[in-house]
């Protein structure tokens, strides 16, 4: 059983550059959830989307960000003119949808993508 | 925001029980305890969950009291490799509100 896969591990930007980051979550799984994490700082939520619908961006950055999970293929996040800041480690998780939801199965999540833009 | 305090961290002797604590005195009665872990800088890997009873796998255990106030992760015989930050999240179990919110955790550390 595949996990949850993220790539690239490692993605180097230099300034004002675009970012894609990519999730495939687990077989059979049809939410998916994008996390930041500072250095040395805790796992912020950004968003959360289900097939071709965002069902919570409240952790989104208003400007610069976004997130698309299409019917066919991973999860996207982009982030257009990357600035020095958005260095970080982004994770993304999935969860399976339909019966297993109701009995709140847990998140799994991939081993991220480290951002560093120069 | 996170709706958990734990201790900041704690350290526990190599083949010894790890008991690690966690308050959560507003949870909703719908509202499930989660347990996940991150190992250096790998992604959070899943533990345990529960609702009201007390759950065990093969990886911990998860104690929950009646009133579900608090809660203890137990891993029953520690060793080097469980050395982590080790987070206790209150999770709501469907919608908009079934996202993972991580606190500060606290950081485990198994001496040898």
């Amino acid at each position: 059983n595949a996990g949850v896969m993220q790539n690239p591990r490692h993605l180097v930007r230099r300034r004002g550059q675009e970012a894609r980051l990519r999730c495939s979550p687990m077989k059979g799984h049809s939410h998916v959830y994008w996390y930041r994490q500072l250095p040395e700082e805790g796992l912020k939520f950004m968003v959360y989307l289900q097939k071709e619908n965002i069902i919570d961006e409240s952790g989104m950055p208003k400007e610069r960000f976004s997130a698309e999970f299409p019917k066919e293929g991973p999860s996207i996040l982009r982030i257009q003119q990357v600035v020095r800041g958005d260095s970080a480690a982004y994770f993304c998780a999935s969860s399976p949808s339909g019966r297993s939801a109701i009995n709140n199965s847990p998140l799994h999540f991939g081993n991220g993508t480290r951002l560093t833009v120069t | 925001d996170a709706k958990t305090t734990q201790p900041t961290s704690m350290d526990c002797a190599e083949g010894r029980a790890a008991n690690l604590p966690c308050n959560h005195s507003t949870i909703s009665g719908n509202e499930y305890v989660y347990w996940y872990r991150q190992i250096h800088s790998q992604g959070p890997q899943y533990i345990i969950h529960g609702l009201k009873n007390n759950e065990t796998n093969e990886m911990a255990s998860l104690i929950i009291t009646e009133d579900r106030k608090s809660s203890t992760l137990i891993l029953p015989h520690a060793t080097l490799r469980d050395t982590a930050v080790y987070y206790c999240i209150v999770r709501s179990p469907t919608g908009a509100n079934s996202k993972l919110t991580f606190g500060k955790g606290i950081t485990l550390s198994v001496r040898p």
